[in-house]
């Protein structure tokens, strides 16, 4: 079975503008939600996507959104860029099953760096 | 709100040298605690779950287990391929996947 897929690996970008980062879930999981990671912060929790809605969201500006399609394919994108936005960013997919809580996998990764 | 601490923050071993990895949590009702590897510049790799005190999974070198405070990773005899950054995580009480992580432990084991 495939992993969990992220496109791209690496991006760089300038202050002020948007990216797109965008994750394939393992095939039959349908909740994908989204971390961000730094040396300083380590990794926090972005928002959750479930049946193309946002389940859960974590304490981050308005800057971040995302949103999940019908294939449960994610997207998350950041607008106006700052300096303090370089990250990994991660994706993660999980099996939900009724309330059952069930493991996430995590892909790869992207790489964003803002000069 | 949830509080995940892991303790040391870094950890040298000579291969061979068994250790313990701590990972304390302070939740409102634990579903269950989750260990990842993750090496650099990758995403993690999910290793354990546990959802209950007294409750206990190994896997090749690794030993996780839980109590009602805390979670213990022991390594047993590591290798240099052990070398890692090992992270716990807890989800959240109500529905929902937003996993609280402690800071990571990085280990390296030396031969």
């Amino acid at each position: 079975k495939a992993g969990v897929t992220q496109t791209p690996r690496y991006l760089i970008k300038t202050r002020g503008q948007q990216v797109t980062l965008s994750c394939s879930p393992i095939s039959g999981h349908r909740s994908v939600s989204w971390y961000q990671q730094t040396p300083g912060q380590g990794l926090q929790f972005l928002f959750e996507y479930f049946s193309e809605t946002q389940r859960n969201k974590g304490n981050f500006p308005g800057r971040f959104s995302g949103r999940q399609f019908s294939n449960s394919r994610s997207e998350m994108n950041v607008s106006t860029l700052e300096l303090g936005d370089s990250a990994l960013y991660l994706c993660a997919s999980s099996l939900v099953v009724g309330s059952s809580y069930n493991e996430q996998f995590f892909g790869p990764g992207t790489r964003l760096t803002v000069l | 709100e949830d509080q995940v601490t892991q303790s040391p923050e870094a950890l040298r071993l000579q291969e061979g040298e068994s250790s313990s990895l701590n990972c304390s949590y302070t939740v409102s009702g634990l579903r269950g605690l989750f260990w990842y590897r993750q090496d650099p510049g990758k995403g993690p790799e999910f290793l354990f779950t546990l959802y209950s005190a007294g409750e206990e999974k190994e896997k090749e070198r690794l030993k996780a287990t839980l109590t009602k405070k805390e979670s213990f990773l022991h390594i047993t005899a590591p290798k240099p391929e052990d070398s890692a950054t090992y992270l716990c995580a807890v989800p959240p009480k109500a529905a929902g996947n937003k996993l609280t992580f402690g800071g990571g432990t990085r280990v390296l084991v030396k031969p």
